[in-house]
């Protein structure tokens, strides 16, 4: 089946910094997915991108569709405590139910 | 609205008894699944449905069953329950299938001893 490679796995760093953090698949996706995951929560949709090359924002959160349509970016800008969590990219084929496979996941660490 | 509910939040299973985990949707959506999450990996989607009576197998089936009597719910039943079946589980649910994300429940997190 398809798979999606997620990097970094993890990264630690200082309040104000920005973040960036990747997602590439073996495979095409029609839409690509940002999720974050709060400690003991499910996970909530951030951003969604349904065409290549699209660059779409929701506040200091930045996505990108890659050209290719195999992969995809997020960057955070002036991070914040409240910016902990975990990270999941996750890419969709318009024709296959809406099923969505899952990156696993960029687990951020914000020191104040 | 409440979303995606999902019960129950913690149990704990011996090895070999059966549960069923609940979830129930209020936002009229078709499409909904079930996913697990291991520990430092992404969601692996078990069942997932496009309507009433219609269900079908996602990535990790075995072992599990599902039905889908009614638009709202979409319970998943475990029978002989694994230690490999110790995991999160998630619910998600979509209004369509075409390149719309999901709305999450906040997990069950069962453990099998």
């Amino acid at each position: 089946g398809q798979q999606l490679n997620q990097s970094p796995q993890s990264m630690f760093i200082q309040e104000g910094e920005d973040v960036s953090m990747n997602c590439t698949s073996s495979s095409i996706f029609n839409t690509w997915l940002w999720y974050k995951q709060d400690p003991g929560e499910g996970p909530v949709l951030l951003i969604a991108l349904y065409k290549a090359g699209e660059l779409t924002s929701n506040g200091r959160l930045t996505a990108q569709f890659g050209i290719t349509r195999k992969d995809s970016f997020l960057n955070i800008s002036a991070s914040i405590p409240s910016d902990v969590g975990i990270y999941f990219c996750a890419g969709q084929l318009t024709t296959n139910a809406g099923k969505s496979t899952f990156g696993d996941g960029t687990t951020l660490t914000v020191k104040p | 609205n409440a979303g995606v509910t999902q019960t129950p939040k913690f149990r704990i299973l011996k090895i070999g008894q059966s549960m069923t985990l609940q979830c129930t949707q209020d936002m009229n959506h078709n499409y909904m699944y079930w996913y697990r999450q291991d520990p430092g990996m992404g969601l692996k989607l078990i069942y997932y449905s496009v309507g009433a009576g219609i269900t079908d197998k996602g990535e990790v089936p075995n072992g599990y069953n599902v039905s889908r009597s009614t638009t709202e719910d979409f319970p998943l039943r475990l029978e002989l329950a694994a230690p490999s079946q110790t995991s999160v589980y998630f619910c998600a649910s979509s209004y369509g299938g075409g390149g719309q994300g999901y709305t999450f429940g906040s997990g069950t997190r069962l453990t099998v001893v």
